[in-house]
């Protein structure tokens, strides 16, 4: 397997633009998450789905952040308008449905926004 | 309110040495922990998992503790090597098919 995959790697934009982010998860996980990785907060998670379903977004910052999960094998990250502070690098993962199995993550994108 | 720290932002051992890095937390009662590496410019790789009932896990070079009543986990790493350098983050499984709860990491370099 490939593991998680994420697109773009890295990502320069100018404020005010949108940006969508990209993930597909190991085949047969149910669950993946999205989380932010900055030097001041470490890591937080966004949002997660189960099976699909978005369970938790609590962790989104603002009603700029967006995330879907059409499918089993596929998200996004939307953010709309992008603003400097929203430079991170941003990292998907996913896992079984046994909550004590590993997470596995993507290697990131690396979002900067001037 | 709910904490995860670990002690050190950074650690610097000599090669050969004994790492030990902690995660202490507070207002959390987790069901397991899991400690994961992670290398500059990639995603946190998972190493070692160890449950509420469980006191000492080892794999290889490195042993986890994990202390309910104290509250924290060790994270040891024997004969250190160079090529052990990285970030380690501990994270707490709660309960239900919730997500990990991440600590910020020890950044640890491993000097010859």
């Amino acid at each position: 397997d490939a593991g998680v995959i994420q697109s773009p790697r890295h990502e320069v934009t100018e404020m005010g633009q949108e940006v969508t982010l990209r993930c597909k998860p190991i085949s047969g996980h149910n669950s993946l998450f999205w989380y932010r990785q900055t030097m001041m907060r470490g890591l937080e998670l966004l949002i997660y789905f189960n099976n699909n379903v978005p369970i938790d977004d609590s962790g989104m910052p603002e009603d700029r952040f967006s995330a879907k999960m059409p499918n089993a094998s596929f998200s996004t990250l939307k953010i709309q308008p992008s603003e400097p502070r929203d430079s991170a690098v941003y990292f998907c993962a996913s896992r079984t449905a046994s909550s004590t199995d590993t997470q596995y993550f993507g290697p990131g994108t690396r979002l900067t926004v001037l | 309110s709910q904490k995860i720290e670990q002690n050190s932002e950074a650690l610097n051992i000599q090669e050969g040495k004994t790492a030990t890095l902690t995660c202490n937390y507070t207002n959390y009662s987790p069901a397991y922990l899991q400690w994961y590496r992670q290398d500059p410019g990639r995603g946190p790789v998972f190493l070692l998992l160890i449950r509420e009932n469980e006191k000492e896990k080892r794999k290889e070079r490195l042993k986890v503790t994990f202390d309910t009543t104290l509250k924290q986990s060790l994270f040891h790493i024997t004969a250190s090597q160079p090529a052990d350098s990285a970030t380690y983050l501990c994270a707490l499984g709660l309960s239900g098919n919730t997500p990990l709860v991440f600590g910020k990491g020890t950044r640890l370099s491993v000097i010859a």
